[in-house]
């Protein structure tokens, strides 16, 4: 596509669910990101994939987090057993090699996540 | 560990005004500096790019500067406009064992008014 897409764009969903959020990145893009926009809390770095491996995982807020990507492409991000606090804005971006040299950075226009 | 603030939180100018936005991140070891704009319910656009090594990046009425030893950012908007209207962030890549890490403060919100 010519953008990064998400999906879905709104989820609702009851506590002690599983979710899976999906992004698809620009074809080519080898650098994929997972952010978290939480309404007070500003943009929070979760993950970063380089082609299908992941040098940083620091960001992911617990174990019931886990994020994949296959094929250098797709990725999805699992949020298990979700809780109240889970809610938030998922965003995606991605770039063509390294975004911290080009600055060539694509947002998907994100994930929304209520959890009730 | 990064932190970024942006000063102010907020700003409301009228049409036309010149304005600065603030940046600061308290560990100078950082790769790169980007601003970025979000429109309500959408994702982020980048602005500027500003590399470690450079002093300042311009384009059209946005000029965005970097003192990278003492931690600070500006990002000028020129004859602001209301189309400008968005929510302003500051992003600073990460060096080291922060290597492609982005870490964003917390935004302005800019209103220009007719």
């Amino acid at each position: 596509g010519a953008g990064v897409s998400q999906s879905p764009s709104n989820k609702v969903t009851e506590k002690g669910k599983d979710v899976e959020l999906r992004c698809d990145p620009i074809s080519g893009h080898t650098a994929l990101y997972w952010y978290r926009q939480s309404l007070g809390q500003g943009l929070e770095f979760l993950i970063y994939f380089q082609g299908n491996s992941a040098p940083d995982k620091s960001g992911l807020p617990s174990d019931r987090f886990s994020a994949e990507r296959t094929g250098g492409s797709v990725s999805t991000l699992t949020i298990q057993r979700t809780q109240q606090e889970d809610s938030a804005v998922y965003l995606c971006a991605s770039s063509l090699g390294a975004g911290h040299i080009t600055g060539e950075l694509f947002f998907g226009e994100g994930s929304r996540l209520t959890v009730l | 560990k990064q932190e970024v603030t942006q000063i102010p939180a907020a700003l409301s100018v009228p049409e036309g005004e010149n304005l600065v936005l603030n940046c600061s991140f308290t560990d100078s070891a950082i790769y790169n500096l980007q601003w970025f704009r979000q429109d309500p319910g959408k994702g982020l656009t980048s602005l500027l790019l500003i590399q470690s090594s450079q002093r300042e990046q311009t384009s059209g009425r946005l000029n965005a500067s970097l003192d990278k030893s003492s931690g600070r950012s500006t990002l000028y908007i020129a004859a602001s406009q209301p189309g400008d209207s968005a929510t302003y962030l500051c992003a600073v890549w990460g060096g080291g064992t922060s290597y492609g890490k982005l870490t964003f403060g917390q935004g302005t919100i800019l209103t220009v008014h007719p």
